[in-house]
């Protein structure tokens, strides 16, 4: 079956970088482009990019440019997120999920959600 | 850029109707059919039930309908049941550099 499995949870200081990986399976990865959504504890969603598996082309969320970098690895069907700089409030749960398509909007399997905590 | 406004909470008893609304900008919501509504059970992913505005993922229950009308798209759960009580997003293709927005969540409660 389709499914999309996460890394788990992970604790940083502020200033420090974090890289969540999301393994996919049950699909033909470069098919799907994959998003990256975060939900602050207590909050709503937040988008923050996609990355085309067949190109390695990405979009960020201009909130994030700078600080986040969506890859993959082609060969495990494994797409990673990294963010950097971190300060306390990207606390939150970091999930990936996979797009309808290459449409860059709507997605139809999330994985089951990183926690990472930043504090001192 | 914003979240799209939708209410804090709704609620309804079950068996009866319920609509969730959710208003963006022309930006977005208004200018393209590409909104999504998502259920979120506490401590779980997320789950999408309408994309394109109206059209449901196989498998989702023909009780959850969505539709638009100007800047606003509305999600309807029909026969309410006690296992909709969740929380609910709606998200949208958005022209702006943030490229997809999300609504600030609706919980639903069953009374």
């Amino acid at each position: 079956q389709v499914q999309l499995v996460q890394s788990g949870a992970e604790v940083r200081k502020p200033g420090a970088s974090v890289k969540v990986s999301c393994k996919a399976s049950g699909y033909t990865f470069t098919d799907n482009y994959i998003h990256w959504v975060r939900q602050a504890p207590g909050q709503g969603l937040e988008w923050m990019g996609w990355i085309n598996p067949n190109s390695g082309g990405t979009n960020y969320a201009q909130k994030f440019q700078g600080r986040v970098t969506v890859t993959r690895d082609t060969s495990i069907s494994t797409a990673y997120m990294e963010l950097s700089r971190l300060r306390s409030d990207d606390t939150a749960v970091y999930y990936c999920a996979r797009d309808l398509g290459e449409r860059g909007d709507a997605c139809d399997m999330w994985g089951q959600g990183t926690m990472v905590t930043v504090s001192p | 850029q914003s979240a799209l406004t939708q209410p804090a909470s709704v609620s309804g008893s079950p068996g009866q109707s319920i609509t969730i609304s959710c208003t963006g900008a022309s930006s977005d919501v208004g200018g393209y059919d590409y909104v999504s509504w998502y259920q979120q059970h506490p401590g779980k992913a997320p789950k999408l039930l309408i994309y394109d505005v109206s059209d449901r993922p196989s498998g989702v229950s023909n009780r959850f309908s969505g539709s638009k009308s100007g800047n606003t798209a509305s999600l309807t759960i029909s026969g309410l049941q006690a296992e909709d009580e969740s929380d609910y997003y709606c998200s949208s293709y958005t022209i702006t550099s943030t490229h997809v927005i999300f609504g600030g969540g609706t919980k639903l409660t069953v009374l």
